[in-house]
């Protein structure tokens, strides 16, 4: 079945620094989506990229999608404590309509 | 107004037991799932209902029975629990069902612990 995998699995940062998480699909993806859980809490949505290629900012948060549209990258420029949480990626296969496949997730930890 | 809610937050019952998780969303959507995310935080869907209807069924022990009275809401019940069924239960639900779109809404999970 597909799989979707994020590297690092764990990464600590001091404030200010930046910090990028990579996804990899063993499939070709539809779109991908990002989430964010705060420790605690549940998955947030944060963004969906669809087109091959697509880059997508929200303030200090860079979003792309590959050209193979099998991988995708998450940027996070000068962390702020308020970034801690682990980030997933999850892709929506070609050829399944409803289904997320959630990747394994990377956890931020940002200290002053 | 909490969009997506799910009773109860914490859970704690011996192996064997039979338990219920509910889920309600108040945001009009036409799809909810249920996932289950472990200990090493991988979360791994379960089911998914579009307006009642299951269309995901995943490799998950019939032990796990998901029903949807109407579109807002999606209960989980749990038969025989075993000790591996402790994960916290999420419920989400999305507008859409097609690929383009679907952001999905979560739940603020359910702490299931099997002792």
């Amino acid at each position: 079945g597909q799989q979707v995998m994020q590297i690092p699995q764990y990464q600590h940062v001091q404030e200010g620094e930046d910090f990028t998480t990579y996804c990899n699909s063993s499939t070709t993806l539809s779109n991908i989506q990002w989430y964010k859980q705060r420790p605690g809490g549940h998955p947030v949505f944060l963004i969906q990229l669809v087109k091959s290629g697509e880059v997508k900012k929200q303030k200090r948060l860079t979003f792309q999608f590959g050209e193979a549209k099998k991988n995708s990258s998450l940027h996070i420029t000068a962390t702020q404590t308020t970034d801690v949480g682990t980030y997933f990626c999850a892709g929506r296969n070609t050829g399944t309509a409803s289904k997320l496949t959630f990747g394994t997730g990377t956890r931020l930890q940002v200290t002053l | 107004d909490t969009a997506v809610s799910q009773t109860p937050k914490y859970l704690v019952t011996q192996m064997g037991n039979d338990k219920s998780i509910k889920c309600e969303q108040n945001l009009g959507h036409d799809t909810m799932y249920w996932y289950k995310q472990d200990s090493k935080k991988f979360l791994k869907i379960m089911f998914s209902y579009n307006n009642k209807e299951l269309i995901i069924n995943e490799t998950v022990p019939n032990r796990f029975s998901p029903k949807s009275p109407d579109k807002a809401h999606l209960n989980l019940h749990i038969n025989s629990l075993e000790l591996g069924d402790s994960a916290v239960y999420f419920c989400a639900s999305s507008r859409y069902v097609d690929r383009a779109l679907g952001e999905q809404y979560f739940g603020p999970g359910t702490r299931l612990t099997v002792t």
